[in-house]
Order: C-alpha cells, then sequence, then structure tokens
C-alpha cells in the first residue's frame, strides 16, 4: 500500500511571497490533517478534513493560510504572504476512520518550508 | 483548552539501559493517547496506543499505560538499544469537539552502544 505523498519535499521562498503544498493521502482514507512542525517543537494541527469538509481549523491562520481538499481526495494547503515565521516542516497525514476518531494516523515525509 | 506535556530531553543512555519517557495530559472527556516515534531522516510512525483507563499499548518492547488518576501515560522500556535513537512524541485525540489531535513537544533520545 503506498503511503501518504507530499510535494515538494523542500521549498525556499523569500517573504511576502506566496508557497503551496500537496498531499496526496493514502487510498480509501476519509480523514485528511495537514499540520505545521516548527524545529524543536511537536506538530500543531493546522487543519482537519473529513472527506472534503472541514473539521477543524481554529488554528489555521485564515489571513494567511488556505487549504482545500477537492473531491475528498488530494489537499493543498497555500500561505500567501508567507512571514519569516512560517518556516517550519509542514506535515500531511491520513486516517481511515469515520470522523477523525482515535485511531492511526498515517504521516507523509513533510515539506521543509524556509523563509529567508 | 487539552495540552500535552512530555519531559525535555536528550535522553542519553548506554545500550540495555532502562528507559522512561514522562507524559502528562490535561483534557475535558476521555482522549485517546498515543506515542509516535520519529527516527533519523524518517517521516513520524506511530509507536502504540490506549484508548480508554488502566489500558496498556506495547510495541517493539515499549510499553505505555493510561493512568486516568494521575492523566499520565509514561513510556518505558526495560532495555534499550542504539536503533531506539529517535525522537519520541505523545499525543492525544480529544472525544470532545471533534477529535482534535494534540503533540507534546517531543523527547529525543540518543543511545550510546
Amino acid at each position: 500500500e503506498a503511503g501518504v505523498a507530499q510535494s515538494p519535499r523542500y521549498k525556499i521562498i523569500e517573504k511576502r511571497q506566496s508557497v503551496a503544498f500537496w498531499c496526496n493521502p493514502i487510498s480509501g482514507h476519509a480523514t485528511l490533517y495537514w499540520y505545521q512542525q516548527i524545529l524543536g517543537q511537536g506538530p500543531k494541527l493546522l487543519i482537519q478534513f473529513q472527506n472534503n469538509g472541514v473539521v477543524d481549523d481554529s488554528q489555521l491562520p485564515k489571513d494567511r493560510f488556505s487549504a482545500e481538499r477537492l473531491k475528498g481526495v488530494d489537499s493543498t494547503l497555500k500561505i500567501q504572504p508567507a512571514k519569516l515565521e512560517d518556516s517550519a516542516v509542514y506535515l500531511c497525514a491520513s486516517s481511515d476512520l469515520a470522523g477523525g476518531g482515535p485511531g492511526e494516523q498515517f504521516f507523509g515525509p513533510g515539506t521543509r518550508l524556509t523563509v529567508l | 483548552g487539552d495540552s500535552v506535556t512530555q519531559m525535555e530531553g536528550p535522553v542519553t543512555l548506554s545500550e540495555e539501559a532502562f528507559l522512561t519517557i514522562n507524559c502528562t495530559y490535561t483534557a475535558t472527556g476521555y482522549p485517546s493517547l498515543f506515542w509516535y516515534v520519529q527516527y533519523p531522516g524518517e517521516g513520524l510512525q506511530l509507536l502504540l496506543k490506549a484508548t480508554k483507563a488502566d489500558d496498556k499499548g506495547s510495541n517493539k518492547g515499549f510499553e505505555a499505560t493510561y493512568r486516568k488518576e494521575t492523566t499520565s501515560f509514561h513510556l518505558e522500556k526495560g532495555s534499550v538499544q542504539v536503533s531506539d535513537s529517535a525522537v519520541y512524541f505523545c499525543a492525544l485525540i480529544g472525544n470532545t469537539g471533534g477529535f482534535k489531535t494534540i503533540f507534546g513537544a517531543g523527547t529525543r533520545l540518543f543511545v550510546k552502544a
């Protein structure tokens, strides 16, 4: 079974530029998560989808971050404009439990973003 | 809101030593508790989990028991190996407000031969 795919793996941009990350979850997984992991910290949930609906986006900085999951499969996370403090690894994860219940989340390799 | 607190690292042990990584949590209701591990150069992967009080999760020689009375989920292993060197994350999924996942800050473990 293929794992969670993310691209790009690395991205370097200047502040105020925009950037987009892509995630393809494990086939059949209804729940998709985007996390931000700043160096030395644990992952922080940004947004959680069930199919193509948003379950939780309470920690997503909506003035600059947006995410969508069209057709309930793959997803994109966008930052516009980027700030220096957005430098982090962006992790995508998926889970096959309906409602995002207490099941295993499968993580992708992450996208390391550096904002200069 | 819900939170997870882990002991700070790094933790450095010799091979075959006993490992404990402390994790305590604050949550409303009855969350599910997890330990994830991140080996060097790899992505996060589930190590073990427990979904109700007094449950014990175990995998690869690691164990953790869900203690509701002390709101803890400490990770233990009787004899660590060099290959256990990694970053360990404690996490919870609350059962109120949409199953939100909260991770601890992570504890880096170094095991010396």
